[in-house]
């Protein structure tokens, strides 16, 4: 069975430094994709960026970017000039190409972006 | 666009009572699925339909029963509940289940129901 683990519940970063959170997740299989959402306090999950395994260039958005180290089964999020609106509960998920059951979640990590 | 629509935002029901949770999408996205999530928790699959029709029931109670009129529209009917079912209830849509492209999900903002 696939798992994701997410290792930090809670971390925190001061507004405009970079912070990382972790994600690790097993699996056996070769073509799959990896997420992470964000689901701030008004609870709407919201797609962050999203990773191709078959890709060995790292994914980026604006300032989201991830390090995704296949070999080591790693995927984390880097989140860089941190806002007050990055602050939420950060969810990494995994899917298998072709799955019809979608998306195994990790536990989460809640970030707080202090002022 | 990359809207979801649910409605109600909140709902509060009695352990007698029938409602009915709505989730609407417009982008042409032909699988749809129903997560329950509890707090500080990760959303847990319930249901996931696919051309409208049901392809996955993750062993949920019969109390929940979901019903896809339309391409666009999914419900979710709820019928003597009990007070854990109380929960966050998200719908999402993706172009389709399964299949070579990244597939995004794209998540609603959820149903707060509290069960009396």
């Amino acid at each position: 069975a696939q798992t994701v683990t997410q290792s930090q519940p809670e971390m925190s970063v001061q507004e405009a430094e970079t912070v990382t959170l972790s994600c690790t997740y097993d699996t056996s299989e070769s073509d799959y994709y990896l997420f992470w959402y964000k689901q701030p306090p008004s609870r709407q999950m919201i797609l962050v960026i999203r990773q191709e395994a078959y890709k060995q260039q790292n994914a980026t958005e604006n300032r989201f970017s991830v390090n995704f180290q296949k070999a080591a089964k790693s995927f984390s999020l880097k989140i860089s000039d941190s806002q007050l609106g990055d602050a939420a509960m950060y969810f990494c998920a995994y899917r298998i190409s072709g799955s019809a059951r979608q998306l195994t979640f990790g536990s989460g990590t809640q970030l707080t972006v202090l002022p | 666009d990359t809207e979801v629509t649910q409605t109600p935002k909140h709902l509060v029901m009695g352990m007698t009572n029938k409602k009915s949770l709505k989730c609407e999408q417009h982008m042409g996205h032909r699988a749809m699925y129903w997560y329950k999530q509890k707090a500080k928790k990760p959303p847990e699959l319930m249901f996931v339909y696919s051309y409208e029709k049901l392809s996955i029931n993750e062993s949920v109670p019969s109390r929940f029963s979901p019903e896809c009129p339309n391409s666009s529209l999914l419900n979710l009917h709820l019928h003597a509940l009990q007070p854990e079912d109380s929960a966050l209830y998200l719908c999402a849509s993706s172009r389709k289940t399964g299949g070579s492209s990244t597939d995004t999900q794209y998540f609603g903002p959820g149903t707060r129901l509290t069960v009396l």
